[in-house]
């Protein structure tokens, strides 16, 4: 049964530190988003990738985060430093792309982050 | 640009009555359209899709939802829900141009009464 995972499942930290979140797209496909769900925003696109290359960061803030896919098998969301605001749920979905978009996503079960 | 609207935050049923979540969506042209859903602590799972042809489409677990271009809506319904259809719903659009991005609404809590 292909999922995808993401780790680590639940993230405490204080604000300032670093915190890195880690996605394990399907197997074969080649499109990965980053998702960020608040109870005030609700589900927002940060962020995705098309066969590793970034297609999409407008809606991730750019001075405090970074994703990168080093490869086809990892994806990472990175926050330096971290604040108060950015406590939220993030998802990771890959999907397979058919023709000229992706029409399916699968969602990982998400990281939900508190920052103190 | 796409966006989504689901009129009810929060809807109660019975166990075995019938349920119809409303989805309305804004988008020039055809869209693409999706229901998910999300039970505590989980990701989202995708519970059907409409990209063209008929309709009423039919999902996973019970579900089905009917495109009404008429009306700009795709509602889901259930004749029948179970204790276990609890949880939220997400209704999302993409349009042909960046199909990739998905627009979600707000969300809609699903609570069965016993």
């Amino acid at each position: 049964d292909a999922r995808v995972t993401q780790t680590p499942r639940h993230k405490v930290t204080e604000m300032g530190q670093e915190v890195t979140m880690r996605c394990q797209p399907i197997l074969g496909h080649n499109t990965v988003f980053w998702y960020r769900q608040t109870m005030m925003q609700g589900l927002e696109l940060l962020a995705y990738f098309r066969n590793r290359a970034p297609l999409d960061d407008s809606g991730m803030p750019k001075d405090r985060f970074s994703a990168e896919m080093p490869d086809a098998t990892l994806a990472t969301l990175k926050i330096q430093p971290s604040e108060p605001r950015d406590s939220a749920v993030y998802f990771c979905a890959s999907g397979p792309q058919r023709g000229a978009g992706v029409y399916e996503q699968f969602f990982g079960p998400g990281t939900r982050l508190t920052v103190l | 640009a796409q966006s989504v609207t689901q009129p009810d935050i929060h809807i109660t049923v019975s166990e075995g009555a019938s349920l119809e979540l409303r989805c309305n969506y804004s988008y020039g042209a055809t869209p693409y359209l999706f229901w998910y859903v999300q039970s505590p602590g989980q990701g989202l799972q995708l519970l059907l899709k409409y990209f063209s042809g008929d309709t009423l489409v039919q999902g996973i677990k019970g579900f089905e939802a009917e495109f009404k271009r008429s009306q700009s809506s795709f509602n889901l319904r259930k004749p029948s829900v179970h204790w276990s259809d609890a949880a939220e719903y997400f209704c999302a659009v993409a349009g042909i141009q960046g199909a990739q991005k998905l627009v979600f609404g707000q969300g809609t809590r699903l609570t069965i009464n016993p």
